[in-house]
């Protein structure tokens, strides 16, 4: 089957201070995959952080990155410098195309902890 | 922008009693997903619907039942909830299939079966 492997459990990084979230994934499909990064900030549902839908692209969006690896089947996110404000859970996802049946998988998230 | 609301945002109930969970969107899509979220789970799919008087089963949709009596309204229902149904439920819509299509997410009923 399809599935997402990323950094677990909580991840505690100081305020200024690089972050990397690993992301890989698995599939047994043929078809090429789409890439997404979704965030849940405390009390909120989760909102889309960015995506790719082709290989060796990147994506950006509120300074987190992350590039599309089809050999290494990774899209790690990584940002420069956080802020307390990024604290949220973090949330890697695989999709698959099928039309109406089209799948998406979600990794178990990751919760980053900002200290300042 | 896009608004999914769900309700109740939490709520307790026993076991082997009747749950409902709401959900309504103002987004005009046609796409409508519930997903729970277990501790040391990612997201998994329940049920979805791509059309109202229609739904599909997702990748668990043992214990649940989904109801889309319109675009706008999806709804969960547990006919006898059980311990093994504490989560966190979310809805979500697209306007197109989930594959490369941005989801939109209401805030989560926290739900707990004692």
């Amino acid at each position: 089957g399809d599935s997402v492997t990323q950094t677990e459990g909580q991840v505690t990084v100081s305020e200024s201070k690089s972050l990397i979230i690993n992301c890989t994934y698995s599939t047994t499909s043929i078809a090429y995959p789409n890439l997404f990064w979704y965030v849940r900030y405390p009390g909120e549902g989760l909102q889309l952080l960015l995506k790719v839908i082709t290989a060796g692209q990147k994506g950006s969006s509120r300074g987190f990155e992350a590039t599309y690896n089809k050999e290494t089947t990774s899209f790690h996110l990584q940002k420069a410098s956080v802020q307390e404000s990024d604290s949220a859970v973090y949330y890697c996802a695989l999709g698959l195309p099928g039309g109406s049946n089209a799948k998406l998988t979600f990794g178990k998230g990751t919760k980053l902890s900002v200290k300042s | 922008e896009a608004a999914v609301t769900q309700s109740p945002r939490s709520k307790v109930a026993v076991t082997g009693g009747k749950v409902t969970l709401s959900c309504h969107q103002t987004n005009n899509h046609d796409y409508m997903y519930w997903y729970r979220q277990d501790t040391g789970h990612g997201l998994r799919l329940i049920h979805y619907s791509y059309v109202a008087d229609s739904t599909e089963k997702g990748d668990i949709p043992d214990g649940y039942k989904a109801s889309r009596p319109s675009q706008e309204n999806f709804s969960l229902i547990l006919e006898l909830a059980s311990l093994s149904q504490t989560a966190v439920y979310f809805c979500a819509s697209s306007e197109r299939p989930l594959s490369n299509e941005r989801l939109f997410f209401g805030h989560g009923t926290k739900l707990s079966v004692l």
